[in-house]
């Protein structure tokens, strides 16, 4: 059974400009969560979505957006990098499907390591 | 609002001894709570998670986690540590918000494994 994939493994951007990042979800899987890791703010939130919709978004300014297809893969985008973006984006999936807590658990990517220079 | 706090930045033991990686959680309910292992350069990879059935929660690797709703903890132990353990390890809470479900990770626990 394939593990969550996510593409590329490594970027390099530069102030400005803008970036897309992908995950394919274990098969069967809708719900697919991002999530940005720094030295500096460990792991945070950035938005879960399930069958095509955003359920919850966590505490980032408009730059950072994404959105889910009808396969359920996923794809995060960031306009107007900044260098405090550079970090490592990863991807989870879970097979949960209500609304509730999660008790499933989630199935992380190996994620993109986005650096901005 | 749903947090967990880990008690230790870096922990360092010697192969073949306990190990005890310590993690508190504040909830209103019942809480889900999990943990992950990172290794360098790598994902996340669940351990264990505990979700309000047994107490005692067996993972991967020889690892488990007791639940201790007395003392709002949920601290990760192994009775003889290998050098492969050598990892970050992340305490993590599930919650319901917004219609959605959202992991909070704590800042994490380096594990340094020495001969």
């Amino acid at each position: 059974k394939a593990g969550v994939t996510q593409t590329p493994r490594y970027l390099i951007k530069t102030r400005g400009q803008q970036v897309t990042l992908s995950c394919s979800p274990i098969s069967g899987h809708r719900s697919v969560s991002w999530y940005q890791q720094t030295p500096g703010q460990g792991l945070q939130f950035l938005f879960e979505y399930f069958s095509e919709t955003q359920r919850n978004k966590g505490n980032f300014p408009g730059r950072f957006s994404g959105r889910q297809f009808s396969n359920s893969r996923s794809e995060m985008n960031v306009s107007t990098l900044e260098l405090g973006d550079s970090a490592l984006y990863l991807c989870a999936s879970s097979i949960q499907t209500g609304t509730g807590v999660s008790n499933y658990g989630y199935t992380f990517g190996s994620g993109t390591r986005l650096t901005v220079v | 609002a749903q947090s967990v706090t880990q008690l230790d930045s870096h922990v360092s033991v010697s192969e073949g001894t306990p190990v005890l990686l310590r993690c508190n959680y504040s909830s209103s309910y019942s809480p889900s709570l999990f943990w992950y292992v990172q290794h360098p350069n790598k994902g996340l990879q669940l351990l264990l998670k505990y979700t309000s059935a047994a107490t005692l929660v067996k993972g991967i690797n020889g690892f488990e986690a007791e639940f201790k709703k007395s003392e709002t903890s949920f601290h990760l132990t192994k009775p003889s540590a290998h050098m492969s353990d050598a990892a970050e390890y992340f305490c993590v809470v599930s919650s319901s918000t917004g219609g959605g479900n959202k992991l909070t990770f704590g800042t994490g626990t380096q594990l340094k494994v020495e001969l």
